[in-house]
């Protein structure tokens, strides 16, 4: 299994420019997680999905974050407006629904000037 | 308001000695209380868990201490090696429900 899959893995932005990060679940893992690590904050949760519905967005910093999960192999974490305080790595983590284990991906590391 | 609080933050150990981090948490729901460890520019990878039921989970080198009463959870890393230098998180969960993070322990192992 090739674990959880995120691109790009390093994205540089200007401010103000939409960001759009993605991630490929591993299969037959229902539940997705969007995390964010900084070290002032360490790991946040920004929201997560169970069977592609949002359980839980109270993460999302504000309206210029948005995520989807149009299907069951693919999530978007969108940033539009960004801006240099959402420079920080963004972390996709997916759980079978039976299991507790979040299995995490590599990572985007994202930095807006 | 942090559901899991860590400490300490950084921890330095030398070769062969024990790392010792600590983890306390408020919430009586929560039933699942893993360790994450993470290496630079790689996502965190779960190491050890353990359900309240038991007191004591070991995995090789690694020791999850739990104390249900106390309401506190503790990893101990016996003869510590630098391979394990790289930042610890703890975490707390409800049943199957999302992970509570400590903010991390950054270890550092010297030879």
């Amino acid at each position: 299994d090739a674990g959880v899959i995120q691109s790009p893995r390093h994205e540089v932005t200007e401010m103000g420019q939409e960001v759009t990060l993605r991630c490929k679940p591993i299969s037959g893992h229902n539940s997705l997680f969007w995390y964010r690590q900084t070290m002032m904050r360490g790991l946040e949760l920004l929201i997560y999905f169970n069977n592609n519905v949002p359980i839980d967005d109270s993460g999302m910093p504000e309206d210029r974050f948005s995520a989807k999960m149009p299907n069951a192999s693919f999530s978007t974490l969108k940033i539009q407006p960004s801006e240099p305080r959402d420079s920080a790595v963004y972390f996709c983590a997916t759980v079978r629904d039976s299991s507790y284990e979040q299995y995490f991906g590599p990572g985007t590391r994202l930095t807006v000037t | 308001q942090q559901q899991v609080k860590q400490s300490p933050q950084s921890l330095i150990v030398q070769k062969g000695g024990i790392s010792i981090i600590n983890c306390a948490y408020e919430n009586t729901a929560f039933d699942y209380f893993p360790w994450y460890q993470q290496f630079p520019g790689k996502g965190p990878a779960l190491l050890i868990a353990i359900r309240p039921d038991v007191s004591e989970k070991k995995e090789g080198r690694f020791t999850i201490s739990f104390n249900k009463s106390a309401k506190q959870f503790s990893l101990h890393i016996m003869d510590s090696q630098p391979g394990d230098s790289a930042t610890y998180f703890c975490a707390a969960s409800k049943p199957l429900g999302r992970l509570y993070f400590g903010r991390g322990t950054q270890l550092t192992v010297w030879p």
